[in-house]
């Protein structure tokens, strides 16, 4: 049974658009939210979080948007640049309950492919 | 700037042989984890530890043992390795944090059992 849920396995997007990923959860012990990208044959980088006392953080072109109530983050690229290909992975966790110690559960990834 | 380290980063092996990765981090990171990639699976958590000489079950414990004799080290062996085990393996590591635990991966090792 997916807690996390990533439902795009892939999303083509031009260059200099907006990229919108999305991520859905079942667990409502979650309360820490990740975003992770990942190029061919290296391991996921951490990109931007979200704690469950916000519902929006930003880090210069990412933005992350959580809807608790949905049980359903987002994570916003703009402008979507050539890099920007790559997975990105949504994780969770529940750290009040469990501290952060038994690590994360990840969605099964979306491909994002930033076209010229 | 090593960060996470994992050794070997290729290996293939032949059913029923056994091997060990390893996993070093220079953080000084107190949890440690093994998480396994295999396609249009995500990363599934295979054993983590919370500190030196602790270990624990993940989602997909099975044929797999973890040792963490030193704080810096986590340990993954394969007693008998199998078909069904080949996949990508991240180490990764993380320090207990109130405000969110962001976990820190390594660069993966990748692993045929033929």
């Amino acid at each position: 049974d997916q807690q996390v849920k990533q439902n795009s396995p892939s999303l083509r997007v031009q260059e200099g658009r907006i990229s919108i990923l999305n991520c859905d959860y079942t667990n409502s012990m979650f309360d820490y939210f990740l975003w992770y990208k990942k190029y061919p044959a290296e391991g996921p980088t951490f990109l931007i979080s979200i704690s469950s006392i916000k519902d929006k953080n930003e880090d210069g072109r990412f933005t992350v948007f959580l809807n608790k109530s949905a049980k359903h983050l987002s994570l916003h690229i703009v402008p979507s640049q050539p890099g920007d290909s790559a997975v990105y992975f949504c994780a969770a966790s529940a750290l009040l309950t469990g501290g952060g110690a038994d690590g994360l559960t990840f969605g099964k990834g979306t491909h994002l492919i930033i076209q010229p | 700037n090593a960060g996470v380290t994992q050794t070997p980063k290729f290996r293939v092996l032949k059913t029923g042989q056994s091997m060990t990765l390893l996993c070093a981090q220079d953080m000084n990171h107190e949890y440690m984890y093994w998480y396994r990639q295999d396609p249009g699976m995500g990363l599934r958590l295979i054993h983590y530890s919370v500190g030196e000489g602790t270990t624990a079950k993940g989602e997909v414990p099975d044929g797999y043992n973890v040792s963490r004799l030193k704080k810096q080290n986590f340990l993954l062996g394969l007693e008998s390795a199998a078909p069904s085990q080949t996949s990508v393996y991240f180490c990764a590591s993380s320090r207990p944090q109130r405000s969110g635990n962001t976990i820190y991966f390594g660069e993966g090792s990748w692993l045929t059992v033929v």
